[in-house]
């Protein structure tokens, strides 16, 4: 079924830094890929989407590409600041549902 | 538009009890899913309902119970609590117009504990 599989954090960067989180996906077909962003003792907030391979969702400055061809849909942010700290999610559709499955999600946290 | 709301907000119960959980999605939203978040196993989907139906379960026992009402709004039941369903407990809600690129929204989230 459809899997995703994200890095290990934490990721510790100083303000203005360059971000990268990876995210490697298995899926039938080519459903949506989704980040969702979760601060401290709030819910999932929906940062971008992407609907189709080639497909760039961005937000916020937050940028990632639909790669078929890598099966994967890297978070990159060019320069990060404090309010950025948060956790980050990678998720795509259980196969054939609206249901997500996410990955382990990766804390980022940015110092000033 | 508002946007998903669940309540309580946060939840304290003894082994044994029962707790109902309430969700309230995106007005227009057709679709309700319910996810358990725990430190351990991370995101978990527990069940999707839409019209009234429950569509998809997850791999949950059946002690987590849900249901659907007419307007959408959507109540998830755990009976016989145990220590291990201390949980921030997630819904979210999506329109139900397609599958594949149908975008779920969060609320908030529930803080279960149980002591």
């Amino acid at each position: 079924g459809n899997s995703v599989t994200q890095m290990e954090g934490p990721v510790t960067l100083s303000e203005e830094a360059f971000l990268t989180i990876n995210c490697t996906y298995t899926a039938t077909g080519y459903p949506s890929l989704f980040w969702y962003v979760q601060y401290p003792g709030e819910g999932l907030q929906l940062l971008l989407k992407a609907t189709k391979a080639d497909d760039k969702g961005s937000n916020k400055g937050f940028e990632a590409t639909y790669r078929k061809e890598t099966t994967s849909f890297h978070l990159e942010k060019g320069s990060v600041q404090v309010s950025d700290s948060a956790v980050y999610f990678c998720a795509l559709p259980l196969e054939g549902r609206r249901a997500l499955t996410f990955g382990s999600g990766t804390r980022l946290q940015v110092q000033p | 538009k508002a946007g998903v709301t669940q309540t309580p907000r946060y939840l304290i119960k003894t082994r044994g009890q029962q707790v109902t959980l309430s969700c309230s999605p995106i007005s227009g939203h057709r679709s309700v899913s319910w996810y358990q978040q725990t430190p351990g196993q991370g995101l978990q989907f527990l069940f999707e309902y839409f019209s009234e139906t429950q569509r998809n379960k997850g791999n949950f026992p059946g002690r987590f119970s849900g249901r659907q009402f007419s307007n959408s709004r959507s109540e998830m039941n755990v009976s016989t609590l145990e220590l291990g369903d201390s949980a921030l407990y997630l819904c979210a809600s999506s329109s139900g117009d397609r599958t594949h690129t149908d975008t779920q929204y969060f609320g908030p989230g529930t803080r279960l504990t149980v002591l």
